[in-house]
């Protein structure tokens, strides 16, 4: 069974600063990855995803997340928050089968001026 | 090109009325889902149904919730008779299909059960 983990309830970061949102994973086979944002009051907006290639994926508004196979992780990152970037975060997996995505909790960002 | 259509964007409704959500999906998606968002349970996928067919409805909570997909452009989700705990935002998803594709959300039905 495919399964996705966002440890933290909750991410606060100073406008400016880094920020990391965290996202394990566990599927039976190769994994597709995806992280979606939802800002208050809207559905879920696609952010980003990782097929297979560069462990590096680039998304929209800046964002980013590594895939790593070692630790079945697959974290958004960000170089520099914005206030403008909060929101509630989920990270999905799905399998190579035409299976619905599991998504995760979510995370609530919070980025502080 | 048009998004994921949901109406209405909200429904306020007394206990035990009949409530039908709709939804149009992305032209050419050959998936649509039906997920529910509460703050005890999160998302949740109640239903999802590929060329029109329901194909899992594991999620639909009782038997007072049903899905239909007539054609490839229009889907209900209806609840009846309705009860407080139904209180939630509802939102409808499609994809094309292809396992390496996102699914697209819609903007949900924010739905209240007095």
């Amino acid at each position: 069974a495919q399964s996705v983990a966002q440890p933290e309830d909750q991410v606060n970061v100073a406008e400016g600063n880094p920020l990391t949102v965290k996202c394990t994973y566990s599927v039976s086979g190769n994994p597709y990855l995806f992280w979606y944002v939802q800002y208050p009051n809207r559905g879920l907006q696609f952010l980003l995803k990782y097929i297979t290639g560069d462990n590096l994926v680039k998304g929209s508004y800046g964002f980013e997340a590594e895939f790593n196979k070692s630790q079945t992780s697959f974290h958004l990152k960000k170089p520099s928050a914005l206030v403008s970037d909060s929101a509630l975060y989920f990270c999905a997996v799905r399998d190579t089968g035409n299976t619905p995505l599991v998504f995760g909790k979510g995370t609530r960002l919070s980025v502080i001026a | 090109d048009a998004g994921v259509i949901q109406s209405p964007r909200h429904e306020v409704t007394e206990m035990g009325q009949e409530v039908t959500l709709r939804c149009k999906p992305i032209s050419g998606h050959d998936y649509l889902f039906w997920y529910r968002q509460t703050m005890m349970r999160g998302l949740e996928l109640l239903i999802y149904f590929n060329n029109n067919v329901p194909i899992d409805d594991s999620g639909m909570p009782e038997d007072r919730f049903s899905a239909k997909m007539p054609n490839a452009s229009f889907s209900t989700l209806k609840i009846q008779p309705s009860e407080p705990r139904d209180s939630a935002v509802y939102f409808c998803a499609s994809s094309s299909g292809k396992s390496n594709q996102p699914q697209h959300f819609g903007d949900g039905t924010r739905l209240s059960i007095l």
